[in-house]
């Protein structure tokens, strides 16, 4: 695809369950990014890998929380023992690496825990 | 205090309304981004600038590096132009975008 692809679009998880959110970066793209956006506020960062290295992982709010990209394309965020603050918006962004500082966003996954 | 911080939080123009939100940040910078969000979607990229002024159509963005300081601006605006409007500051320290918490604008027609 032509841009940045994300799914689920929408997930309900009940508290307590693990979740994994799948974030596809551009064909070709070398730097991935994982946000979290709470309602009515700005998007915040998670993490950020370069190919396959998890370069910051400053962002994960607890160690429930852990980013993989095996192959230094697809990613996945997962979550454990999900929370009701861990409803959110999860942004993935992905970007050249070549010296760009231009991030291409997917259209996120809703994460509502219950 | 935000590192980046957005005004106004939200915003209602009629149609055909001159639109300027602004922002500031406190962080030395490497470009700043002004994105665009639509209920329920994605992220969209609108400009990127590291200095000056950009325009692409009815949208225009400018940067003051001395006074770190950007605005976007929206000539004769439209009600498709409702959306939340979000600033995010390229950290030069951290690598990181910095992000506003956004502009949340109605435009009625």
């Amino acid at each position: 695809g032509a841009g940045v692809s994300q799914s689920p679009r929408y997930k309900v998880a009940k508290r307590g369950q693990d979740v994994a959110l799948r974030c596809d970066p551009i064909s070709g793209h070398v730097s991935l990014f994982w946000y979290q956006q709470a309602l009515g506020q700005g998007p915040e960062f998670l993490t950020y890998f370069q190919n396959e290295a998890q370069l910051d992982k400053s962002g994960l709010p607890s160690d429930r929380f852990f980013a993989e990209r095996p192959e230094g394309s697809v990613s996945t965020l997962k979550i454990q023992r999900t929370q009701q603050e861990d409803s959110a918006v999860y942004l993935c962004a992905s970007s050249s690496g070549l010296g760009s500082y231009e991030q291409y966003f997917g259209p996120g996954t809703r994460l509502t825990v219950t | 205090k935000n590192e980046v911080e957005q005004s106004p939080q939200n915003l209602t123009a009629q149609e055909g309304e001159f639109i300027t939100i602004n922002c500031s940040y406190s962080v030395g910078i490497s470009a700043l981004h002004w994105l665009q969000q639509h209920p329920g979607g994605g992220i969209v990229s609108l400009f990127m600038l590291s200095s000056g002024k950009k325009k692409h159509g009815r949208l225009i963005a400018t940067i003051n590096i001395q006074e770190k300081h950007s605005s976007l601006h929206i000539t004769a605006s439209h009600p498709r132009d409702s959306a939340v409007y979000i600033c995010a500051a390229f950290s030069s320290n951290t690598g990181k975008l910095i992000f506003g918490q956004g502009t949340t604008l109605q435009v009625k027609p």
